[in-house]
C-alpha cells in the first residue's frame, strides 16, 4: 500500500510569485485535505477536496485554491506569495465521508520559503 | 468553532517512565473524533491513537492510551514505559463528525514537544 506523496521537499520563492505543490493520496483514499504548519504551530486546515471539488475550507484568502484530479491526486496553488506564506505545507488524505473512523493519513511534506 | 489547547509546550521524561500530555477541547457538538498526532524530527505526522465521542471506553494502542474526559472535555494521552523513539512533537487534533464529517478538517492544538531522557 503506498502512502501519501508530495513533491517537491522543499521550495524557494520570491514575494510576489506563484506556486504549485502536488500530493498523491494513499492507495484507496479519494478525499485530501491540504494544512499549512507554520514554524512551532499546529497545522492549520486550509481546504478539502472530494470527487475533484472543495468541500470545506478554512480560513485562507482565495488566493489560495486547489484542485483534485480524476486518480484523487491533487494540487495546491498559492498565488501573490507573501512572507507570511513560508512554512510547511501537508497533504492528508482519507476515505471518503465517515469512512475510516475520520483519521486522516500524511504526507511528509513540503517547506516553502519565501524571500 | 472548536479549539484544541495543549498547555504544555514541552514535556521531559526518563526512559522506561510514564508520561502524561494534556489536551482540552471547546465543542458545542456531540458527534466528534479526537486524535493525537506524532510529528518527528523527518515532519510526517504518524497517529498515534484515535478516539470517538460516543465511545466511552478509552482507546488504547499498545503503550499509549487516552483519558477521555468527555464532560470536562479533556483528552490526555498517557505514553508508557517511554522510549527514545517517542521523542517528537505531539499534537492534540478534533475531527467534527455532522454530516459524515469531515469538511472542516483537522483542528489541531499547537503540540507539545517530548523529550526522552536516556
Amino acid at each position: 500500500e503506498t502512502g501519501v506523496t508530495q513533491s517537491p521537499t522543499h521550495l524557494i520563492k520570491t514575494r510576489g510569485q506563484q506556486v504549485t505543490l502536488r500530493c498523491s493520496s494513499q492507495s484507496g483514499h479519494n478525499t485530501v485535505s491540504w494544512y499549512q504548519q507554520a514554524l512551532g504551530q499546529g497545522p492549520q486546515f486550509i481546504f478539502q477536496y472530494y470527487r475533484e471539488e472543495e468541500n470545506g475550507r478554512g480560513n485562507f484568502p482565495p488566493r489560495f485554491s486547489g484542485l483534485q484530479f480524476p486518480n484523487y491526486s491533487s494540487e495546491l496553488n498559492v498565488n501573490a506569495l507573501e512572507l507570511d506564506d513560508s512554512a510547511l505545507y501537508l497533504c492528508a488524505s482519507s476515505p471518503a465521508g465517515a469512512g475510516g473512523l475520520g483519521e486522516q493519513f500524511f504526507g511528509p511534506g513540503t517547506r516553502l520559503t519565501v524571500l | 468553532a472548536q479549539t484544541v489547547t495543549q498547555s504544555q509546550p514541552e514535556m521531559s521524561v526518563q526512559e522506561a517512565e510514564t508520561v502524561t500530555l494534556s489536551c482540552t477541547y471547546d465543542t458545542s457538538e456531540s458527534d466528534y473524533y479526537l486524535f493525537w498526532y506524532k510529528q518527528p524530527p523527518s515532519r510526517q505526522m504518524i497517529l498515534v491513537i484515535r478516539q470517538e465521542a460516543y465511545k466511552q471506553q478509552n482507546a488504547t494502542e499498545n503503550r499509549f492510551s487516552v483519558n477521555f474526559q468527555k464532560a470536562a472535555k479533556s483528552f490526555s494521552l498517557k505514553i508508557s514505559d517511554s522510549q527514545l523513539g517517542d521523542a517528537a512533537m505531539y499534537f492534540c487534533a478534533y475531527r467534527s463528525n455532522l454530516s459524515g464529517g469531515g469538511a472542516d478538517g483537522l483542528t489541531f492544538g499547537k503540540g507539545t514537544h517530548l523529550i526522552i531522557q536516556p
